[in-house]
């Protein structure tokens, strides 16, 4: 079936630091996946954060970027300088299949240290 | 103001006994999920329900029941608990059930079986 593997947490950084969290995919039964990165602050419910759904193409949003590469079947999310108000569980995910089933990573904890 | 309401937000259950996990969502959406993380797990896929039909459904136990009773309605009632149940049970709505619809998700209920 379709897999996610991302960095386990917690990942904690210094604030203005960067920040990257890994994910790879495993993704038998869509033939054209689409990648997420989906966000959860505190108290709070899962949020998207960026998308693409195209191979070679880069997803931004609040200053963090992934780029859906299919040659490495990799989707790793990164920002250049972290903020404290970036604390939150990550979570990569695949999708793209008929009923738009979602596949998660495990999440990764982000605490950013003011 | 969510969107998605989840209730209750807590739920502690004795083994064997019978829950309703609460859903509705105001988004005025079409299709409606449900996910589910246990300890040290992905968020994994459990139902999805498209103008109140089933349209996916992931979970191999029967104790599991989704009930919806009006189309923004997804609740799920679990029966026979089992400590292994033992998890945060997330609600999700999209617009419709294509893929690449984005999702929504509710703050969970999280839910102890003892």
């Amino acid at each position: 079936g379709d897999s996610v593997t991302q960095t386990e947490g917690p990942v904690t950084v210094s604030e203005s630091e960067s920040l990257i969290i890994n994910c790879t995919y495993s993704a038998t039964s869509i033939a054209y996946p689409n990648l997420f990165w989906y966000v959860r602050y505190p108290g709070e419910g899962l949020q998207l954060l960026l998308k693409v759904i195209t191979a070679g193409q880069k997803g931004s949003s609040r200053g963090f970027e992934a780029t859906y590469n299919k040659e490495t079947t990799s989707f790793h999310l990164q920002k250049a300088s972290v903020q404290e108000s970036d604390s939150a569980v990550y979570y990569c995910a695949l999708g793209g299949s008929a009923g738009n089933k979602l596949t998660f990573g495990i999440g990764t904890r982000v605490l950013v240290r003011p | 103001d969510p969107k998605i309401i989840q209730k209750p937000k807590y739920l502690v259950a004795v083994t064997g006994s019978e829950k309703i996990l609460i859903c509705e969502q105001y988004l005025g959406h079409n299709a409606m999920y449900w996910y589910r993380q246990s300890a040290k797990k992905p968020l994994e896929f459990m139902f999805s329900y498209s103008y109140q039909k089933l349209m996916d459904n992931q979970t191999a136990s029967s104790r599991f029941q989704p009930q919806s009773s009006k189309k923004n309605h997804l609740d799920l009632q679990i029966t026979a608990l089992k400590p292994d149940d033992s998890a945060t049970y997330f609600c999700a709505s999209s617009q419709d059930g294509q893929p690449n619809t984005e999702v929504f998700f509710g703050k969970g209920t999280r839910l102890t079986v003892v």
